[in-house]
């Protein structure tokens, strides 16, 4: 069975501080993708990100940037220089590459980041 | 214009009551899902289709039926609505097994 832990259910910053998001994957397929989602107050989902279980290369955008460990089945979010516009809940999802059955969601994490 | 609809966005209704909620999609995406969101809870999927003619149960699809009109519809109805079915529903649609794009939501009471 696919399962996502993020252990942190609420953390909360001063504006200006780095965060980072922990994402733990458990899943028995070889072939699998990652994604960040982002749900801020206004409740709509935002995709942030794909990654393919083949690929560990670490991607930065912008402000963000996500570690892939494939080693420690996780998948972590780090936000550089939080701004105010950055509180939201983050979600971290799984899939089976082959045949998406199973989308599956962690728990989400709470940010807020505190002007 | 959004590529993922939901109509109505706001429903209040009375226990007993059927209720449908609509998705539409302009994505030309073949899979579309429905969720239920429960504060503290994340997302529960409630059903997933993966064309018109493949309709599957998710983890909580008790008191839920969908219906896939088109590839571009897909529709939730509450057959008697009860109050624990009070909930955020989002409607979801992928391409294969890539990300999923969400509708904007419909918040739904149950008195």
């Amino acid at each position: 069975a696919q399962k996502v832990t993020q252990a942190q259910t609420e953390i909360s910053v001063v504006e200006k501080e780095d965060v980072t998001l922990d994402c733990v994957y458990e899943t028995r397929d070889t072939t699998y993708y990652l994604f960040w989602y982002k749900q801020p107050p206004s409740g709509e989902l935002v995709f942030l990100i794909r990654r393919n279980s083949f690929d560990e290369q670490n991607e930065i955008s912008g402000r963000y940037s996500w570690n892939f460990q494939k080693s420690t089945s996780s998948f972590n979010f780090t936000i550089t220089a939080s701004q105010v516009v950055d509180s939201a809940v983050y979600f971290c999802a799984l899939s089976k590459r082959n045949y998406g059955q199973n989308f599956v969601f962690g728990p989400g994490t709470r940010l807020s980041v505190l002007p | 214009d959004a590529d993922v609809t939901q109509t109505p966005r706001n429903r209040i209704t009375k226990t007993g009551k059927r209720i449908m909620l609509e998705c539409s999609q302009t994505k030309g995406h073949d899979r579309m899902y429905w969720y239920r969101q429960d504060p503290g809870l994340g997302l529960r999927l409630i059903y997933y289709s993966f064309d018109v003619k493949d309709i599957n149960k998710g983890e909580i699809s008790d008191g839920y039926s969908v219906s896939r009109q088109a590839q571009a519809k897909f529709s939730l109805s509450l057959e008697s609505a009860i109050p624990n079915q009070t909930a955020l529903y989002f409607c979801a649609t992928s391409a294969g097994a890539y990300e999923q794009y969400f509708g904007p939501g419909t918040r739904l009471t149950v008195t």
